[in-house]
């Protein structure tokens, strides 16, 4: 069973500030996902890595992915409270479904 | 939206009582999931379909059946529920390809006493 560890599992930070979550695995990944799931409702995806090194970025949101593709990291440029939710990353073993991470809790204060 | 629905929302049950949860697709999506989500333990797998009366099991399928007798209708059920069972229940389709990801459903929060 591949396993994604995702650190750090609470974090919360102050509005304005920047952060870094991260997501690993033992095993490489075929393409890695990220995905924000607010309360009482179910993950949304924000992005789908597939190259190793690859940089993606979503207005004040970037993700990168490994170059050995087996591990990714989220970055989070001057956070909102918006931006509060639970973070979880989801691994492609090539195996026609996804595993999750643990997630990483974000809380932004205002 | 997103052209999934799960049903109930809420359901208390008692042990050793059978139960079923519906996951409706609008999509006409091939692939279905069902997982759940547990403090500490993220989403796991418990049974997936990628067709009509196609299905195989996930990590944690112990205690758990599925049906997909329609494309759009996964209905999972807990033969004899144990307040291991209680837990948030999410359904989830996807296009072909999986780098599409998936699109949840809002979820079913069971509670088995």
């Amino acid at each position: 069973t591949q396993l994604l560890e995702q650190s750090p599992q609470f974090l919360s930070i102050q509005e304005g500030e920047n952060l870094t979550v991260y997501c690993n695995s033992s095993s490489v990944f075929s393409s890695l996902q990220w995905y924000r799931q607010e309360p009482g409702e179910g993950p949304v995806l924000l992005v789908t890595v597939v190259t190793g090194g690859e940089v993606k970025k979503l207005k004040r949101l970037t993700f990168q992915f490994g170059d050995a593709r087996k591990d990714s990291s989220l970055h989070i440029t001057a956070a909102q409270p918006g931006d509060t939710g639970l973070y979880l990353c989801a691994g492609n073993f090539g195996n026609e479904k996804l595993t999750f991470g643990t997630g990483t809790r974000l809380t932004i204060i205002p | 939206d997103a052209g999934i629905t799960q049903s109930p929302r809420h359901k208390v049950t008692e042990t050793g009582t059978p139960v079923t949860l519906r996951c409706h697709q609008t999509e006409n999506h091939r692939y279905m999931y069902w997982y759940r989500q547990d403090p500490g333990h993220g989403l796991r797998l418990i049974h997936y379909s990628y067709g009509v009366k196609d299905t195989d099991k996930g990590e944690v399928s112990d205690g758990y059946s599925v049906s997909r007798s329609k494309t759009e209708d996964f209905l999972l059920t807990l033969e004899s529920a144990t307040s291991s069972q209680t837990s948030v229940y999410f359904c989830a389709i996807r296009p072909g390809q999986l780098d599409y990801g998936y699109t949840f459903g809002s979820g079913t929060r069971l509670t088995v006493v």
